[in-house]
């Protein structure tokens, strides 16, 4: 089994691009979530979801948009690239809950210049 | 004050030595707790779940202490393949997991 498979690794984007990152889990998991991790911090929560067609917003949510159209794939938009959305973003998936251990992608480098 | 601290480190230690460390959480209904390992610039892994009894996986034993809030790590008989961020990770009671900034280890030969 792949796991939490996210593409693309690394990414260079000018300030004003948009592009989407995608996720996609092959273990049935209903929970999904986007994080991002900047140096010195913790991993902070972008968005999540608990099921196809519902997101929900976390701790840092603006500048982002996040479809979950298939259970198994999450999307992160960002519409209009800045330079404080440079940092490594990391996708994750549980089966249930807040409660379960979740499972991570193996991230994306993304540098907005 | 942080939902989750945790000491950065770095701790240096040499092979075979035993390591702990704490992670402190401010909300006192946290009910899951989990310890995990993240290589440099790789994702973070889960080593264990804490549970309120303790619990112990080969040569890492996990404890909670809800009277006082926190849960530790031990490591028993450090090896250079355990060197890396161990990361705290608590359910705060909200809809979400709040993750700590990580305790570095690094064993030396």
């Amino acid at each position: 089994n792949a796991g939490v498979t996210q593409t693309p690794k690394f990414r260079v984007l000018k300030t004003g691009q948009s592009m989407t990152l995608l996720c996609a889990q092959d273990m049935n998991h209903e929970y999904m979530y986007w994080y991002r991790q900047d140096p010195g911090m913790g991993l902070r929560l972008i968005h999540y979801s608990v099921g196809e067609g519902t997101t929900a917003k976390g701790e840092v949510p603006d500048g982002y948009n996040v479809p979950r159209l298939k259970k198994q794939n999450f999307l992160l938009g960002l519409e209009s690239a800045a330079p404080s959305q440079t940092s490594v973003y990391f996708c994750a998936s549980s089966r249930t809950g807040f409660n379960q251990p979740q499972h991570f992608g193996d991230g994306t480098r993304l540098s907005i210049l | 004050r942080k939902e989750v601290e945790q000491d950065p480190g770095p701790f240096n230690v040499p092979e075979g030595a035993t390591v702990a460390f704490n992670c402190t959480y401010s909300n006192s209904a946290s009910q899951s707790f989990f310890w995990y390992r993240q290589d440099c610039r790789k994702e973070p892994k889960l080593l264990m779940s804490v549970y309120s009894s303790g619990n112990e996986d080969g040569r890492f034993t996990a404890q909670l202490n809800r009277a006082s809030q926190y849960i530790s790590l031990l490591i028993r008989d450090s090896k250079l393949s355990d060197s890396a961020t161990y990361l705290c990770v608590v359910n705060t009671g909200r809809r979400a997991l709040t993750f700590g900034s990580g305790t570095r280890l690094q064993v030396q030969p």
